[in-house]
């Protein structure tokens, strides 16, 4: 069963602090890896995303990080803002034949930036 | 340029009802997901359209339904509902199946 773990579940740290979230999946065929920013009550907004072959990604003060090898990945959140409050979703996606992919999603790490 | 919308935005229903939920995607996408999020845990995939058809479904009963129409746009669908229904149904949008995923604001059901 393809499984997706994300720790800690929940993370407090004061404003201008820098973060790092973890991501453990067990999917099978990989296919890419995701993180996504969720507020609360909005939509996911994508902040990364990375294949097989790529082992960081940037995007501002988001770095992800990728090894395939041991089935995980970090988001890096450099100098924290009180925007930066929300919840940091990991989503692997698998390979389905045919031409289709399966999201599977992590529970979430639920992040409060205090200032 | 409109992102990926969704309709309405909150919905109250009893138990045993139906209940339509629908999803505009964004501009030039041709694939929608849906997905039903609870209070607290991570979305879990409920089905995907692609070309009209339902190409890719998670763990959902056949209660859980949908249509894509010509337009892209489409519906989900969910007949006798339960209290466990109760959740945030996010719409996302892509060009395509493996591409990156655009989410709509959600729409927030309450069964009673």
């Amino acid at each position: 069963k393809n499984q997706v773990e994300q720790s800690p579940q929940s993370l407090i740290i004061l404003e201008g602090k820098n973060c790092t979230l973890q991501c453990n999946y067990t999917v099978s065929p990989f296919s890419n890896l995701r993180w996504y920013k969720q507020d609360t009550g909005r939509g996911p907004v994508s902040l990364t995303i990375m294949t097989f072959s790529e082992n960081t990604k940037s995007n501002g003060r988001y770095t992800a990080t990728l090894d395939a090898d041991t089935k995980q990945s970090s988001l890096h959140i450099t100098a924290s803002q009180l925007s930066d409050s929300a919840s940091y979703i990991c989503v692997v996606s698998s390979y389905i034949s045919g031409g289709s992919y399966i999201p599977t999603f992590g529970r979430g790490t639920s992040l409060i930036v205090h200032p | 340029d409109a992102g990926v919308t969704q309709s309405p935005t909150h919905l109250i229903k009893t138990r045993g009802q139906q209940v339509t939920l629908r999803c505009s995607p964004k501009s030039g996408h041709d694939t929608v997901s849906w997905y039903q999020q609870a209070l607290g845990q991570g979305p879990q995939f409920i089905f995907q359209y692609y070309e009209e058809e339902e190409r890719q479904r998670g763990n959902f009963p056949d209660r859980f339904s949908g249509h894509q129409f010509p337009n892209y746009s489409s519906e989900l669908n969910v007949n006798a509902l339960l209290l466990g229904d109760s959740a945030l149904y996010l719409c996302a949008s892509s060009l395509r199946v493996k591409e990156t995923q655009y989410f709509g604001p959600g729409t927030r059901l309450l069964v009673l």
